[in-house]
């Protein structure tokens, strides 16, 4: 079955800095990726997402890398702030899994003013 | 954009009682559903997938007699814990998505407390 983990269950920065969260996924039929912010008590907040046919995508102060040789994915965001303070996950969806959509374990991102 | 209303917030029943709780796609209409449980400190993990009018489809080690899940409208999916106990304790969340789109639309998640 698909497996999704992450490299650093938490990560602590200073406001300013840039963040990078990874992810590491097991099935090389996944072909859509999302990254997903969670604060405490909330559902999943929409991030940045990423398919397969592409290695690198950008928005507003954040990136999405993704390496499909190494089964690998990366979040970044820039100028980190506190209201970036969350729990950070990837999730995952391939063709025939019936759309499901499953998470990594979570990183949680820690900013200090 | 889609919008998804999951309710109650918060719950707290007594063990051996049932709860229910639904989750609702206000804009869209969601063809498949899918309801995740989260302990403290840990990720999301999948429970079941209902497409509508279908029976749910629930993954391995989840008891599908525990937790009845219903997807009668394209609108309206709800996830009921029988016979809860203090270790059904959790924070349940729904997500919901419509065909032909690859947009996951989550709710803000119930937390049930049994005691």
């Amino acid at each position: 079955g698909e497996s999704v983990g992450l490299h650093l269950p938490t990560l602590s920065v200073q406001e300013g800095d840039n963040s990078i969260i990874n992810c590491a996924y097991s099935n090389s039929a996944s072909d859509y990726f999302i990254w997903y912010k969670q604060e405490s008590g909330k559902g999943p907040q929409f991030i940045i997402d990423i398919r397969s046919n592409m290695d690198k995508r950008q928005g507003q102060r954040v990136t999405v890398l993704l390496n499909k040789t190494v089964k690998h994915l990366s979040l970044q965001i820039a100028a980190t702030q506190p209201g970036d303070s969350a729990v950070y996950f990837c999730a995952v969806t391939w063709a025939g899994g019936y759309n499901k959509l499953i998470f990594g374990a979570g990183t949680r991102l820690a900013v200090h003013p | 954009g889609a919008v998804v209303s999951q309710h109650p917030s918060r719950v707290i029943c007594k063990s051996g009682t049932s709860v229910k709780i639904e989750c609702r796609s206000l804009d869209f209409q969601a063809t498949t559903m899918f309801w995740y449980r989260q302990f403290p400190k840990q990720s999301l993990m999948l429970m079941a997938t209902s497409n509508e009018g279908s029976k749910a489809t629930y993954e391995q080690g989840v008891e599908k007699d525990k937790f009845l899940i219903n997807h009668a409208s394209l609108t309206l999916s709800t996830l009921t814990v029988t016979s809860a106990h203090p270790e059904d304790s959790s924070f349940y969340i729904c997500s919901a998505r419509s065909q032909g789109d690859y947009g996951y639309t989550f709710g803000s998640g119930t937390r049930l407390t049994v005691v």
